[in-house]
């Protein structure tokens, strides 16, 4: 079955840097585009970054563009989030997902189970 | 960029009401409209895709309707495990904005 299991989440500084993996099992992981999503405590769900099956194409939120950077490695089946000079309005839980393609109309079809970044 | 906005914020209801949530794109966005239901300290699970298509699993007292701008979820017998926070997406964009969500409790 379809799994993602995201890692990395810490207690960091602002100011600091953070990189978030996200692990993908059961799925033809190099056929799908994946993307970053973040909830801040309490808060609504915020689109964070995407990047196209072969890494050829990514695209970021404005509040993050220029300080993360969004990556894969399709041999090892994970994803990557790059997260540099961060600051504590980028404290959330962090969650990989999958577009699941035309048939679900770009919809994130699978989450991971989120991983906390707290900068303090 | 496309805004998406939702109403209402929160809700009450009871085992059995028939509930609608609306949601509003700033523009057109077609039919590239998605529903998802979070629970807490859960990620959240897609219900409706292409504004009104459901997906495999989920039940069929979910329906969506909809297209351009104006959107609508309905749990037609609201169910105890059905009380969460509803989320609309626009997936026309490469903004994949969320509207803010609402929550539907007791």
């Amino acid at each position: 079955q379809v799994q993602l299991v995201e890692s990395g989440g810490d207690v960091v500084q602002p100011g600091r840097s953070l990189r978030l993996s996200c692990a993908a099992s059961g799925f033809s992981f190099s056929s799908y585009a994946m993307h970053w999503v973040r909830q801040a405590p309490g808060k609504g769900l915020e689109w964070v970054a995407v990047i196209w099956y072969d890494g050829g194409t990514k695209y970021y939120a404005d509040s993050v563009k220029g300080r993360f950077t969004i990556s894969r490695d399709n041999s090892a089946k994970t994803l990557y989030l790059q997260m540099n000079s961060l600051t504590a309005e980028d404290t959330a839980v962090y969650y990989c997902a999958r577009t699941g393609g035309i048939s679900v109309a770009g919809a994130f079809d699978y989450w991971g189970q989120g991983t906390l970044v707290t900068v303090s | 960029d496309i805004q998406m906005t939702q109403s209402p914020s929160s809700l009450s209801a009871s085992v059995g009401d028939r509930v609608t949530i609306t949601c509003r794109a700033s523009q057109n966005i077609g039919l590239s409209l998605i529903w998802y239901q979070q629970k807490p300290g859960m990620a959240p699970k897609l219900l409706i895709h292409g504004a009104s298509s459901l997906q495999s699993g989920v039940p069929l007292r979910f329906s969506g309707s909809g297209s351009g701008t104006d959107f609508s979820l309905t749990i037609s017998n609201m169910q105890p495990e059905d009380f969460a926070t509803y989320f609309c997406q626009e997936t026309y964009s490469h903004s994949y904005t969320f509207g803010p969500g609402t929550k539907v409790d007791v």
